[in-house]
């Protein structure tokens, strides 16, 4: 049964620090993806990880995947107020169509 | 472009009563569809998915159901609701292929009395 487990689970944070949330996983995968999810709002896809040393970049936001350690990375640089939202990381298993499962998300509250 | 509906937004229903609720895709043939929820405060379970019409995975023994009777249409359905399926129902799609990423629905925030 494949575990995704990001942490932190909660991560307050101030402005303008830097930051990495983690997220492993259990089996073998090449394909992993990042979301923002705003209070009581749905998801919204960041990045799409698909091969293994893949880095992509938006504003403040940086993921990366090691496919080998079975580890990626979200690593917030300079943190602004804006950024407080839950991330979440999925794992895409290939088993039959696409099915991806989640980790528990990292709750982010940037102080001013 | 693609978008996905999902309705309604908000429900509040006894216990004991069914319900229905609706998801639908346009932009994309063939999608794969799913159902998650997501419980107060807690990450996203998936519920079930399908690769096509009437295809239907389920992850998880529960009181729910869902169907789909066309190619972009998808349905969570209980007969008889419990306190417990209260939660936040998103509704995702994606297409078969490298980088497919899910796009989600706006949810339904489903509160049982």
């Amino acid at each position: 049964e494949l575990k995704v487990e990001q942490n932190p689970l909660f991560l307050s944070m101030q402005e303008g620090k830097n930051y990495t949330i983690y997220c492993n996983y259990s089996t073998t995968s090449d394909r992993l993806y990042w979301y923002r999810q705003d209070p009581g709002k749905s998801l919204e896809s960041l990045f799409v990880l698909l091969s293994n040393g893949a880095v992509k970049q938006e504003g403040r936001l940086m993921a990366s995947l090691d496919t080998k350690a079975r580890l990626s990375t979200l690593h917030i640089t300079a943190a602004v107020h804006d950024l407080s939202a839950t991330y979440f990381c999925a794992v895409d298993i290939r088993v039959y169509g696409n099915k991806l499962v989640f980790g528990a998300g990292t709750i982010l509250r940037v102080k001013s | 472009s693609q978008t996905i509906h999902q309705w309604p937004a908000t429900l509040v229903q006894p216990v004991g009563s069914p319900l229905s609720l609706e998801c639908t895709v346009e932009g994309t043939s063939n999608p794969n569809l799913y159902w998650y929820r997501q419980a107060a405060g807690r990450g996203l379970q998936l519920l079930f998915y399908s690769v096509g019409i009437g295809q239907i995975s389920s992850e998880v023994p529960q009181n729910l159901s869902a169907s789909r009777p066309q190619d972009r249409q998808f349905i969570l359905s209980s007969k008889k609701l419990l306190l417990s399926d209260s939660g936040f129902y998103l509704c995702a799609w994606s297409v078969l292929g490298a980088g497919a990423e899910a796009f989600f629905g706006q949810g339904t925030r489903l509160t049982v009395v």
